[in-house]
């Protein structure tokens, strides 16, 4: 699986978007980007995942470059809850595990 | 409610006492695993099974065992636990082919004295 780079903290102010960004340049054309976050010390949990078009749900954004190289995942009004590790993950579907990495500590600032 | 429970919670110990933490989930998932987390180095995973009767190693085995006899369950082993063993473990089971449905237990923190 493709390595993934993501800064080690952030700061948003709270009801601002918060835009976390990742780097993937070595992604293959089979692997698909997940974000998964993590509050305080409780399991992670899934937010959005996404192969080249661009992903929205009810949590997030995804947004991938056109060379799939780099991706942005957008929470559109930030809340204190949304403090969290936000982890960058890329994974094609034949292989067995994520590889969850050390991600990106978001603090959302009232 | 779709869940993964884990057992204990909580735990303290002492070096080379065999210890088993319990892992269970209720949605017919056929792939679980381990991972341990500890400070500045992420979630890292131990061992994962793909069915019953089928286990294979992850990026951090030694130490460990686990075992799939039923579909449900995913116990991790610690035969004789040493104190760099004392970490924050998560068990998490998915739907074979959907990453993107993996779920995690509450986590088990265990200190080996």
């Amino acid at each position: 699986d493709a390595k993934t780079t993501q800064p080690p903290s952030m700061d948003c102010a709270e009801g601002r978007a918060a835009n976390l960004p990742c780097n993937h340049s070595t992604i293959s054309g089979n692997e698909y980007v997940y974000w998964y976050r993590q509050i305080h010390s409780q399991g992670p949990q899934y937010i959005i995942h996404g192969l080249k078009n661009n992903e929205t749900n009810e949590m997030a954004s995804l947004i991938i470059t056109e060379d799939r190289k780099s991706s942005t995942l957008i929470l559109p009004h930030a809340t204190l809850r949304d403090t969290a590790v936000y982890y960058c993950i890329v994974s094609s579907t034949g292989a067995n595990n994520l590889f969850f990495g050390t991600g990106t500590r978001l603090t959302v600032i009232p | 409610e779709a869940q993964v429970t884990q057992n204990p919670r909580y735990l303290i110990t002492v070096t080379g006492k065999k210890l088993t933490v319990t892992c269970s989930q209720n949605m017919n998932h056929e792939y679980m695993s381990w991972y341990r987390q500890d400070p500045g180095l992420g979630l890292r995973q131990i061992y994962y099974s793909m069915n019953v009767e089928v286990t294979d190693k992850g990026d951090v085995p030694e130490g460990y065992k686990v075992s799939r006899k039923e579909k449900r369950n995913f116990p991790l082993i610690l035969e004789s636990p040493s104190p760099n063993q004392t970490s924050l473990y998560f068990c998490a089971s998915r739907a074979f082919g959907r990453k993107e449905t993996q779920y995690f237990g509450p986590g088990t923190r265990l200190l080996v004295l």
